[in-house]
């Protein structure tokens, strides 16, 4: 079975400074990882995947993720947040044989002016 | 750049009532998926539908719910005897590898 956790329901910044969401997963099988960003009233939409090759991955919008077995944790950051990055983000694992996605609970992102 | 589409945006129904919601999936995927956000809650995978066949479904996806592709573009999600705990956002995606899921605006379907 597989799961994730994310560590933060509400991360708050300031424009210009990084920013750090902190994912955390379980897996039995080799896991497939994924950011998803939902803006208010629209779909999800994929920021970046990791799928066994580069544990550095590199995504839209000038995000990256960083895949660490030994501590099974996916975290995303950014080095600048902008106004447009205020959003619900979504850490989300599939096992390597399975179809479906487990999505996190979310992190909702406000950036201050 | 193409994407996944639903229709409709919102859905407002009776409670008993059958709710059929549409997408039209990426043309070339061959993988098709239904997913649910409760408000306030975590996105919930219903089912999954592969060579005109459901190839997997979770607990929540019982005997009121139903999926079909009836011809060569739509993929449907049936409930057949609406509840109120049925109002969700109702997510589509689709996908031409296991690995990747495009995600289609949702149906915000709402029981009375």
């Amino acid at each position: 079975a597989q799961s994730v956790t994310q560590l933060d329901s509400h991360v708050s910044v300031s424009e210009g400074t990084p920013v750090l969401l902190r994912c955390n997963y379980s897996s039995s099988y080799s896991p497939s990882l994924f950011w998803y960003v939902q803006h208010p009233n629209k779909g999800l939409q994929l920021l970046l995947k990791y799928t066994s090759a580069a544990t550095l991955v590199k995504g839209i919008n000038g995000f990256e993720a960083e895949f660490k077995k030994s501590e099974t944790s996916f975290h995303l950051t950014k080095p600048s947040a902008h106004m447009s990055d205020a959003a619900e983000y979504f850490c989300v694992v599939s096992d390597s044989n399975d179809y479906k996605l487990s999505f996190g609970a979310g992190t909702t992102v406000t950036v201050r002016a | 750049e193409p994407e996944v589409t639903q229709t409709p945006s919102h859905q407002v129904t009776q409670m008993g009532q059958e709710v059929i919601l549409r997408c039209v999936p990426i043309s070339n995927h061959l993988y098709f998926y239904w997913y649910r956000q409760i408000l306030g809650q975590k996105v919930e995978f219903l089912v999954s539908f592969y060579n005109n066949e459901i190839s997997e479904k979770s607990e929540i996806f019982d005997d009121q719910f139903s999926v079909e592709r009836p011809d060569g573009s739509n993929f449907t999600l049936k409930i057949r005897s609406t509840k109120l705990e049925d109002s969700a956002m109702y997510f589509c995606a689709s996908s031409g590898s296991v690995n990747e899921q495009f995600f289609g605006p949702g149906t915000r379907l709402t029981v009375l």
